[in-house]
Protein backbone atom coordinates (compact mmCIF):
# COMPACT_ATOMS: atom_id res chain seq x y z
CA UNK A 1 0.00 0.00 0.00
CA UNK A 2 1.61 3.47 -1.19
CA UNK A 3 0.94 6.12 1.21
CA UNK A 4 0.16 9.61 -0.12
CA UNK A 5 2.52 11.48 -2.47
CA UNK A 6 3.21 15.10 -3.22
CA UNK A 7 4.96 16.62 -6.54
CA UNK A 8 7.02 18.31 -6.51
CA UNK A 9 8.74 18.63 -3.83
CA UNK A 10 10.10 21.99 -3.96
CA UNK A 11 8.75 24.81 -6.48
CA UNK A 12 9.95 28.43 -7.30
CA UNK A 13 7.54 31.00 -9.32
CA UNK A 14 7.10 34.84 -9.33
CA UNK A 15 4.36 36.84 -8.11
CA UNK A 16 1.86 37.15 -10.44
CA UNK A 17 2.33 33.61 -12.12
CA UNK A 18 -0.62 30.55 -11.45
CA UNK A 19 1.41 27.06 -10.09
CA UNK A 20 -0.69 23.97 -9.98
CA UNK A 21 0.72 21.44 -7.03
CA UNK A 22 -0.40 17.72 -7.56
CA UNK A 23 -1.38 14.72 -5.12
CA UNK A 24 -2.06 11.29 -5.26
CA UNK A 25 -3.96 10.00 -2.35
CA UNK A 26 -3.58 6.65 -0.37
CA UNK A 27 -5.23 3.99 -2.40
CA UNK A 28 -9.01 3.29 -1.43
CA UNK A 29 -9.59 7.07 0.01
CA UNK A 30 -12.35 8.66 -0.76
CA UNK A 31 -11.58 12.38 0.72
CA UNK A 32 -8.57 14.76 0.13
CA UNK A 33 -8.07 17.73 1.62
CA UNK A 34 -4.99 20.77 1.38
CA UNK A 35 -3.28 22.65 3.87
CA UNK A 36 -0.42 25.70 3.69
CA UNK A 37 1.78 25.78 6.34
CA UNK A 38 3.97 29.20 6.89
CA UNK A 39 6.87 28.71 8.70
CA UNK A 40 6.78 28.54 12.32
CA UNK A 41 2.90 28.18 12.01
CA UNK A 42 0.36 24.86 11.90
CA UNK A 43 -1.22 23.99 8.76
CA UNK A 44 -3.99 26.02 7.88
CA UNK A 45 -7.36 24.28 6.25
CA UNK A 46 -7.69 25.47 2.64
CA UNK A 47 -10.18 22.74 1.07
CA UNK A 48 -11.44 19.39 1.12
CA UNK A 49 -12.89 17.13 -1.48
CA UNK A 50 -15.36 14.40 -0.73
CA UNK A 51 -15.56 11.85 -4.09
CA UNK A 52 -14.90 14.59 -6.11
CA UNK A 53 -16.88 17.40 -4.81
CA UNK A 54 -15.92 20.52 -2.44
CA UNK A 55 -17.46 19.92 0.91
CA UNK A 56 -15.39 22.39 2.66
CA UNK A 57 -13.21 25.21 2.68
CA UNK A 58 -11.14 27.31 4.87
CA UNK A 59 -10.54 31.35 4.86
CA UNK A 60 -8.87 31.14 1.51
CA UNK A 61 -9.66 33.62 -1.70
CA UNK A 62 -11.09 32.04 -4.85
CA UNK A 63 -7.74 32.02 -6.32
CA UNK A 64 -6.83 29.13 -4.73
CA UNK A 65 -9.00 25.95 -6.54
CA UNK A 66 -9.19 22.72 -6.54
CA UNK A 67 -9.82 19.32 -8.27
CA UNK A 68 -10.38 15.81 -7.46
CA UNK A 69 -10.25 12.90 -10.15
CA UNK A 70 -11.70 9.96 -10.05
CA UNK A 71 -8.68 7.96 -8.99
CA UNK A 72 -8.87 10.09 -6.02
CA UNK A 73 -5.85 12.01 -7.10
CA UNK A 74 -5.96 16.03 -6.60
CA UNK A 75 -4.44 19.19 -7.82
CA UNK A 76 -4.04 22.24 -5.97
CA UNK A 77 -4.07 25.50 -8.36
CA UNK A 78 -3.30 28.86 -7.29
CA UNK A 79 -3.96 31.81 -9.48
CA UNK A 80 -1.95 35.35 -9.36
CA UNK A 81 0.85 34.40 -6.86
CA UNK A 82 1.37 36.79 -3.95
CA UNK A 83 4.30 36.95 -2.14
CA UNK A 84 2.61 35.55 0.92
CA UNK A 85 1.69 32.33 -0.96
CA UNK A 86 5.44 30.77 0.16
CA UNK A 87 5.10 28.68 2.52
CA UNK A 88 4.77 24.33 2.82
CA UNK A 89 1.60 23.08 0.97
CA UNK A 90 0.33 19.71 2.34
CA UNK A 91 -2.22 17.24 1.15
CA UNK A 92 -3.96 14.72 2.99
CA UNK A 93 -5.84 11.74 2.53
CA UNK A 94 -8.69 9.71 4.21
CA UNK A 95 -11.05 7.13 3.87
CA UNK A 96 -14.23 8.95 5.32
CA UNK A 97 -16.99 6.45 6.05
CA UNK A 98 -18.03 7.33 9.53
CA UNK A 99 -19.36 10.60 10.81
CA UNK A 100 -16.87 9.51 13.97
CA UNK A 101 -13.68 8.64 12.26
CA UNK A 102 -11.66 10.66 9.68
CA UNK A 103 -7.68 10.01 10.00
CA UNK A 104 -5.99 11.87 7.63
CA UNK A 105 -2.98 10.51 6.02
CA UNK A 106 -0.57 13.06 5.02
CA UNK A 107 1.91 13.93 2.49
CA UNK A 108 5.59 15.23 2.57
CA UNK A 109 4.18 18.32 1.18
CA UNK A 110 5.59 20.55 -1.64
CA UNK A 111 7.56 23.83 -0.70
CA UNK A 112 6.48 26.51 -2.42
CA UNK A 113 8.63 29.81 -3.19
CA UNK A 114 7.40 33.15 -4.73
CA UNK A 115 9.67 35.87 -5.25
CA UNK B 1 -15.85 26.05 16.10
CA UNK B 2 -13.97 24.98 19.23
CA UNK B 3 -11.07 26.60 19.86
CA UNK B 4 -8.03 24.86 21.38
CA UNK B 5 -5.41 26.14 23.77
CA UNK B 6 -2.10 24.21 24.46
CA UNK B 7 1.25 24.96 25.90
CA UNK B 8 3.37 26.50 23.67
CA UNK B 9 6.70 24.07 24.67
CA UNK B 10 7.55 21.30 26.88
CA UNK B 11 10.73 19.14 28.13
CA UNK B 12 10.65 15.30 29.00
CA UNK B 13 13.11 13.20 30.06
CA UNK B 14 13.95 10.21 27.82
CA UNK B 15 12.15 6.83 28.99
CA UNK B 16 9.34 9.14 31.29
CA UNK B 17 6.14 9.78 30.59
CA UNK B 18 4.97 12.65 28.43
CA UNK B 19 1.28 14.28 29.64
CA UNK B 20 0.43 17.10 27.21
CA UNK B 21 -2.59 19.10 28.04
CA UNK B 22 -5.23 20.51 25.88
CA UNK B 23 -7.76 23.03 27.16
CA UNK B 24 -11.07 22.79 25.20
CA UNK B 25 -13.56 24.57 27.03
CA UNK B 26 -15.82 25.17 24.29
CA UNK B 27 -16.21 22.36 22.72
CA UNK B 28 -19.70 20.91 21.40
CA UNK B 29 -21.47 17.53 22.58
CA UNK B 30 -20.73 16.10 18.91
CA UNK B 31 -17.37 17.50 18.60
CA UNK B 32 -14.14 15.07 18.97
CA UNK B 33 -10.96 15.66 20.61
CA UNK B 34 -8.25 14.64 17.94
CA UNK B 35 -4.39 14.77 18.41
CA UNK B 36 -1.61 14.64 15.38
CA UNK B 37 2.05 15.37 15.58
CA UNK B 38 4.75 16.66 13.29
CA UNK B 39 7.97 15.64 13.36
CA UNK B 40 10.37 18.10 11.31
CA UNK B 41 9.84 18.49 7.84
CA UNK B 42 7.62 15.99 7.48
CA UNK B 43 3.54 15.56 7.31
CA UNK B 44 1.41 15.81 10.53
CA UNK B 45 0.93 11.87 11.85
CA UNK B 46 -2.29 10.65 13.25
CA UNK B 47 -2.26 9.91 17.28
CA UNK B 48 -5.74 8.99 18.80
CA UNK B 49 -8.85 10.60 18.97
CA UNK B 50 -11.76 10.63 21.17
CA UNK B 51 -15.04 11.87 22.49
CA UNK B 52 -15.90 11.12 25.70
CA UNK B 53 -14.38 8.26 26.90
CA UNK B 54 -10.23 7.72 27.70
CA UNK B 55 -8.73 5.70 24.75
CA UNK B 56 -5.89 4.07 24.16
CA UNK B 57 -3.43 2.87 21.37
CA UNK B 58 -0.31 1.65 20.64
CA UNK B 59 1.20 4.90 20.19
CA UNK B 60 -0.64 7.02 22.89
CA UNK B 61 -3.38 7.42 26.01
CA UNK B 62 -5.60 10.24 25.62
CA UNK B 63 -7.45 11.32 29.00
CA UNK B 64 -10.53 13.30 28.64
CA UNK B 65 -12.31 14.99 31.71
CA UNK B 66 -16.12 14.49 32.29
CA UNK B 67 -16.42 18.13 31.59
CA UNK B 68 -15.09 17.39 28.15
CA UNK B 69 -13.41 21.05 28.69
CA UNK B 70 -9.85 19.52 28.57
CA UNK B 71 -7.62 16.22 27.88
CA UNK B 72 -4.37 14.62 28.25
CA UNK B 73 -2.41 12.71 26.01
CA UNK B 74 0.17 11.09 27.57
CA UNK B 75 3.56 9.13 26.11
CA UNK B 76 4.07 6.44 28.27
CA UNK B 77 7.55 6.04 27.55
CA UNK B 78 8.78 9.11 25.45
CA UNK B 79 11.72 8.28 23.37
CA UNK B 80 13.64 10.71 20.91
CA UNK B 81 11.66 10.36 18.17
CA UNK B 82 8.52 11.66 20.00
CA UNK B 83 10.31 15.42 19.67
CA UNK B 84 7.87 16.64 17.86
CA UNK B 85 4.94 19.66 17.62
CA UNK B 86 1.69 18.16 19.14
CA UNK B 87 -1.40 19.48 17.89
CA UNK B 88 -4.67 19.23 19.55
CA UNK B 89 -7.73 19.83 17.70
CA UNK B 90 -11.27 19.63 18.01
CA UNK B 91 -12.78 18.39 14.87
CA UNK B 92 -16.77 17.69 14.00
CA UNK B 93 -19.80 19.02 11.92
CA UNK B 94 -19.11 22.35 13.76
CA UNK B 95 -15.73 23.04 12.61
CA UNK B 96 -17.03 21.77 8.70
CA UNK B 97 -15.55 18.67 9.57
CA UNK B 98 -12.01 20.32 8.74
CA UNK B 99 -8.88 19.95 11.02
CA UNK B 100 -8.46 23.27 12.49
CA UNK B 101 -4.44 23.41 13.61
CA UNK B 102 -3.19 25.52 15.94
CA UNK B 103 0.05 26.12 17.12
CA UNK B 104 0.31 23.23 19.53
CA UNK B 105 2.99 22.19 21.59
CA UNK B 106 6.95 22.05 20.84
CA UNK B 107 8.56 18.69 22.56
CA UNK B 108 11.49 18.12 23.03
CA UNK B 109 12.95 14.61 24.77
CA UNK B 110 16.04 15.32 26.15
CA UNK B 111 18.42 12.82 27.02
Amino acid sequence: ETGVTQSPTHLIKTRGQQVTLRCSSQSGHNTVSWYQQALGQGPQFIFQYYREEENGRGNFPPRFSGLQFPNYSSELNVNALELDDSALYLCASSLWDRPSYNEQFFGPGTRLTVL
Amino acid sequence: DAKTTQPPSMDCAEGRAANLPCNHSTISGNEYVYWYRQIHSQGPQYIIHGLKNNETNEMASLIITEDRKSSTLILPHATLRDTAVYYCIAWGPNSGYALNFGKGTSLLVTP
